[in-house]
């Protein structure tokens, strides 16, 4: 059974950082390009970061560039994005993703998901 | 950023009805479209990749169908346990961008 398990998130301060983790079991991680939704409260669905599935590429949208870096441990089957100069509008439950399709080409359709991880941006 | 747009953004149904949802993408996509259904309280489910095809364990009363810059999804029997909430996303060009959500509620 595929599991994917976010963990770090957390209330922080406008410009503080935070470091979220996802740790998956139930597939072989290392065939699989993951990404990180971020889900604000009561609104849609919005794409934030991915990686390929040997961690060589990583992608972001214009809000994560910069301030978000997204990573993963092979070793340790889990997913990682750290976030610095945190904004109120960065409040979100973020959810770790796994890409559909294996082996290096991302279909960035999400065919499982964790459970979120909730983070709240405020002083 | 492709802009994608659903309507309607609620529907009303009874179980049993037959239900259709619509997203228009501000640009063609060809057939890069999924579907998700999101329940209270969880994570969205995947339901459907590339405009028409069924994503493993959806139940087939489910369908999706469209190309360019229209598509729909069809519920064809609407089940107890199909009120939720349902988004598409394109995957067409980075970034995968949703619409905003169609609410399937219960008359």
């Amino acid at each position: 059974e595929v599991q994917l398990v976010e963990s770090g998130g957390d209330l922080v301060q406008p410009g503080g950082s935070l470091r979220l983790s996802c740790s998956a079991s139930g597939f072989t991680f290392t065939e699989y390009a993951m990404h990180w939704v971020r889900q604000a409260p009561g609104k849609g669905l919005e794409y934030v970061s991915g990686i390929s599935s040997n961690g060589g590429n990583t992608y972001y949208t214009d809000s994560a560039k910069d301030r978000f870096t997204i990573s993963r441990d092979n070793s340790r089957n889990t997913l990682y994005l750290q976030m610095t100069s945190l904004r109120p509008d960065d409040t979100a439950l973020y959810y770790c993703v796994k890409d559909r399709v294996p082996y290096g080409s991302n279909s960035y359709y999400f065919d499982y998901w964790g459970q979120g991880a909730p983070v709240t941006v405020s002083s | 950023d492709i802009q994608m747009t659903q309507s309607p953004s609620s529907v009303s149904a009874s179980v049993g009805d037959r239900v259709t949802i619509t997203c228009r993408a501000s640009h063609g996509i060809i057939d890069w479209l999924g579907w998700y259904q999101q329940k209270p309280g969880k994570a969205p489910k995947l339901l459907i990749h590339g405009a028409f095809n069924l994503h493993s364990g959806i139940p087939s009363r489910f369908s999706g169908s469209g190309s360019g810059t229209d598509f729909t999804l069809t519920i064809s029997s609407l089940q107890a346990e199909d009120f939720a909430i349902y988004y598409c996303q394109q995957t067409s060009t980075f970034p995968p961008t949703f619409g905003q959500g169609t609410r399937l509620e219960n008359k």
